[in-house]
């Protein structure tokens, strides 16, 4: 089946730094979503994206969804320890059915202290 | 503050036997859905449901079963564990309202012996 391709796989960063990752596809979508998901629990919402373009912020995260409509990407400012988890990327796209959202496959993300 | 409940949490199951795993969700929400996590994998459909007494496969449909007789219950059910279906299940629900994020449970960690 259909995947993003989401990059980097994983990453270990210090404290303080900024982290960034995406997700592409090879098809267009009109939503895109970025997901948290800490260990033993279920995914928990960040952003939702709705239009090509759009910028928005929780906090100290800011998604944008690609002007093309094929990417999106998450920007992650001064991490802190708690930043620590699994990120994922899901798109919804025209042709694949609605309510059915596509998931990347996960950037874990390591906070060095 | 429920959300998305899933029942039980863990559980090891010989080949061959069955067992339902439960969902319910308390916010009203249409659409439902199961995914399996495997690792490096992401997020895959299982089976899902636009509705009460409707429901459509997914990409891995093989091996489960579903049905959706109230608003607020999904169960999925194993008819004859394999080794293969060793993984994390997670129920997710939306709101039928356009493409609107999924909300997820925090999974059944499943084991099959």
């Amino acid at each position: 089946g259909q995947q993003l391709n989401q990059s980097p796989q994983s990453m270990f960063i210090q404290e303080g730094e900024d982290v960034s990752m995406n997700c592409t596809s090879s098809s267009i979508f009109n939503t895109w979503l970025w997901y948290k998901q800490d260990p033993g629990e279920g995914p928990v919402l960040l952003i939702a994206l709705y239009k090509a373009g759009e910028l928005t912020s929780n906090g100290r995260l800011t998604a944008q969804f690609g002007i093309t409509r094929k990417d999106s990407f998450l920007n992650i400012s001064a991490s802190i320890p708690s930043d620590v988890g699994i990120y994922f990327c899901a798109g919804h796209s025209p042709t694949s059915g609605t309510y059915k959202y596509i998931f990347g496959t996960g950037t874990r993300l390591k906070v060095l202290a | 503050n429920a959300g998305v409940t899933q029942t039980p949490k863990f559980q090891v199951l010989k080949t061959g036997q069955s067992m339902t795993l439960q969902c319910a969700q308390d916010m009203n929400h249409e659409y439902m859905s199961w995914y399996r996590q495997d690792p490096g994998m992401g997020l895959r459909l299982i089976h899902y449901s636009v509705g009460a007494g409707i429901t459509d496969q997914g990409e891995v449909p093989n091996g489960y079963n579903v049905s959706r007789s109230t608003t607020e219950d999904f169960p999925l059910r194993l008819l004859s564990a394999a080794p293969s279906q060793t993984s994390v299940y997670f129920c997710a629900s939306s709101s039928r309202q356009g493409t609107q994020p999924q909300h997820f449970g925090d999974g059944t960690r499943l084991s099959i012996l």
